[in-house]
């Protein structure tokens, strides 16, 4: 099957130790984001990579960093610089856009408490 | 600066009836929209995009109407069933934007049976 997968779906850490979330797809795409999703608000955009070992920021990546060492894989590592890390992290592809159709396609979500 | 706005948080809607969901946007520079579906403590599901280039396109039940001029589009769900029950956010493309994504704050939908 084609798709997504973020690991765990469910994490705890204490405030001050970093934490990193697993991101992976098979679905052969050059592009992947990562999202934090607060309630009652949209999906924000934390960091972004078009190709492998090539990534950029979004609009809030302060206190989080990334890498992108294989096409099928983009972790995200909360550091205990982020002030307010508790939410629910989404993992999204896309493919190549080569083609004006920038779907981004999601991973079920990684719910993320800072105790 | 909310460039992607959808000004309903929540829209209650009775089985069989149609369900319109709105969503405003402020940058000229959008040219592709795409609407998702998201249930609790899931991933969004993409449903249904539209290019600039189109007013309106049609999917099954589900149907997306862009008035450019305006800088406003619409979801359509109809008829609506208890299973289109959950948060509809509405995003946004820049064409030279790198296709990233400009996300609304969501609609939660309700369907009644």
């Amino acid at each position: 099957d084609g798709g997504i997968t973020q690991s765990p779906k469910y994490l705890f850490r204490k405030e001050g130790q970093n934490v990193t979330l697993s991101c992976e797809q098979n679905l052969n795409h050059d592009a992947m984001y990562w999202y934090r999703q607060d309630p009652g608000q949209g999906l924000r955009l934390i960091y972004y990579s078009q190709i492998v070992n090539d990534f950029q920021k979004g609009d809030i990546a302060e206190g989080y960093s990334v890498s992108r060492e294989k096409k099928e894989s983009f972790p995200l590592t909360v550091t205990s610089a982020q002030k307010n890390p508790t939410a629910f992290y989404l993992c999204a592809s896309s493919p190549q856009p080569r083609v004006r159709i920038p779907t981004q396609y999601f991973g079920p979500g990684t719910r993320l408490t800072v105790l | 600066d909310q460039q992607v706005k959808q000004n309903s948080p929540s829209l209650s809607v009775q089985e069989g009836r149609i369900s319109i969901l709105n969503c405003d946007y402020t940058n000229s520079m959008f040219d592709y929209f795409l609407w998702y579906k998201k249930y609790p403590a899931e991933g969004p599901t993409f449903l249904i995009s539209i290019s600039s280039i189109k007013d309106k396109n049609e999917d099954g039940r589900f149907t997306v109407f862009l008035n450019k001029s305006a800088k406003h589009l619409s979801l359509h769900i109809v008829p609506s069933q208890p299973g289109d029950s959950a948060v509809y956010f509405c995003a946004a493309s820049a064409i030279f934007g790198n296709e990233k994504l400009t996300f609304g704050t969501g609609t939660r939908l309700t369907i009644i049976p």
